[in-house]
């Protein structure tokens, strides 16, 4: 079946310190991705998406690449801050779309 | 407020009662989930509503559990004959089409003692 394997955490970093977070899936057909975030105490988020084969998803500094040739779709930023620390999960939706499947998330924190 | 709406925030309830969660979602949305997410792990699909027509259900969703969606907008999740394995934060999204981001409410922490 369809499924997604993160990176484990938890990943600490010292702030403007480069990020990598690997996420590799396995899904028929062609699914939608994303990555989630929970801030401390608050709820899920979007933080970006990618539709198809190639597409770049952006926001917030965040960046991440569709590579249906590698099934990855690894979240980057070049320059984290404080802010950033949260839990963040790679999720896919399958191609029927009737459910979004989620990886078990990585914990990031950034120091001063 | 336009966000998913969920219902209490947080119970705490004796094993072996039974357990009923609201969720609002977006208004527009015709598309409902339920997640379920114990500490360090993923949200996990328990099932899926398109309008009022609940279309798939996770193996995890034992018998115990049932959820509805009457009018196609608000949904319940209850949870008969509670156990300490229940104990986990139940979170509910909406979406209005395929491929798009599902967005999430707060979510409803159970405690089973």
């Amino acid at each position: 079946g369809n499924s997604v394997t993160q990176m484990e955490g938890p990943v600490t970093l010292s702030e403007e310190a480069f990020l990598t977070i690997n996420c590799t899936y396995t899904a028929t057909g062609y699914p939608s991705l994303f990555w989630y975030v929970q801030y401390p105490g608050e709820g899920l988020q979007l933080l970006l998406k990618a539709t198809k084969a190639d597409d770049k998803g952006s926001n917030k500094g965040f960046e991440a690449t569709y590579r249906k040739e590698t099934t990855s779709f690894h979240l980057e930023k070049g320059s984290v801050q404080v802010s950033d620390s949260a839990v963040y999960f790679c999720a896919l939706s399958d191609s029927s779309a009737s459910k979004i499947i989620f990886g078990s998330g990585t914990r990031l924190s950034i120091r001063p | 407020d336009t966000g998913v709406s969920q219902d209490p925030r947080h119970k705490i309830t004796k094993r072996g009662q039974n357990v009923t969660f609201r969720c609002d979602p977006i208004s527009e949305h015709n598309r409902l989930y339920w997640y379920r997410q114990t500490l360090g792990q993923g949200p996990e699909f328990l099932t899926y509503f398109q309008n009022e027509a609940q279309l798939e259900k996770s193996r995890l969703l034992s018998d115990r559990f049932s959820a509805e969606r009457p009018k196609g907008s608000f949904s319940t999740l209850e949870i008969q004959r509670t156990e300490q394995g229940d104990s986990a934060m139940y979170l509910c999204a909406s979406s209005n089409r395929e491929d798009t981001e599902a967005f999430f409410g707060q979510g409803t922490r159970l405690t089973v003692v």
